[in-house]
């Protein structure tokens, strides 16, 4: 299977910064079959962007993701303090289906 | 709006079966849809079970294929999933979800936390 690898764990920024997160997949993943979700505490995950770059409905163009091949990344920029959460990516190009661990974002 | 819940028991035995029902209202059931299982424990973090296709085909994790099973009730606007020869290791909040483009997950349920205990 492949193993999507997230860094980093933990990520402190302030309001209005930018953050980047990596999410390093294990073998390549074919096509664009690679999506981002986040997750508040007590909620079920929410599908940000799917297909590497596309964002889902209602989702504000603050997210974009990006890349290719094993290595993919999502940009939140302009952070504001509703961004605090765990942001998870998911590759959907071979059985199984997997996730990342996810990386925790806090907004000073 | 489409909307997922899932619903079953929060407590199962050991060694017993878990059976979880997805109820979906706001959505077209009979479209070519594929709607999935996924949970999550702290252990294991996300992990996905399986889907089925709105005609009754399944893929599953090849790590719990052996013990679980999904099926459909069209009639019903539901899916369900079952998992036998339980132990703790499945405890987990359990989500059901529609699948959208060719993989990625767009609609959740709330989650519904299973403990496995005796």
């Amino acid at each position: 299977e492949i193993v999507l690898t997230q860094s980093p764990a933990t990520l402190s920024l302030s309001p209005g910064e930018r953050a980047t997160l990596s999410c390093r997949a294990s073998r390549t993943v074919a096509s664009t079959f690679l999506a981002w979700y986040q997750q508040k505490p007590g909620l079920a995950p929410r599908l940000l962007i799917y297909d590497v770059f596309s964002r889902a409905t209602g989702i504000p163009d603050r997210f974009s993701g990006s890349g290719s091949g094993t290595d993919f990344t999502l940009i939140i920029s302009r952070l504001e303090p509703e961004d605090s959460a765990v942001y998870y990516c998911q590759q959907y190009s071979s059985s199984p289906i997997t996730f990342g661990r996810g990386t925790r974002l806090e907004i000073k | 709006q489409v909307q997922l819940q899932e619903s079953g028991p929060g407590l199962v035995k050991p060694s017993g079966t878990l059976s979880l029902t997805c109820a979906v209202s706001g959505a077209s059931f009979s479209s070519s849809n594929w709607w999935s299982w996924v949970r999550q424990s702290p252990g294991k973090g996300l992990e996905w079970i399986g889907e089925i296709y709105h005609n009754g085909n399944t893929n599953y994790n090849p790590s719990l294929e052996s013990r679980v099973s999904i099926s459909i009730d069209k009639s019903k606007r539901q899916f369900s999933l079952k998992v036998t020869s339980l132990t703790a290791a499945d405890t987990a909040v359990y989500y059901c979800a529609r699948v959208f483009t060719a993989g990625s997950l767009d609609h959740w349920g709330q989650g519904i936390l299973v403990t496995v205990s005796s």
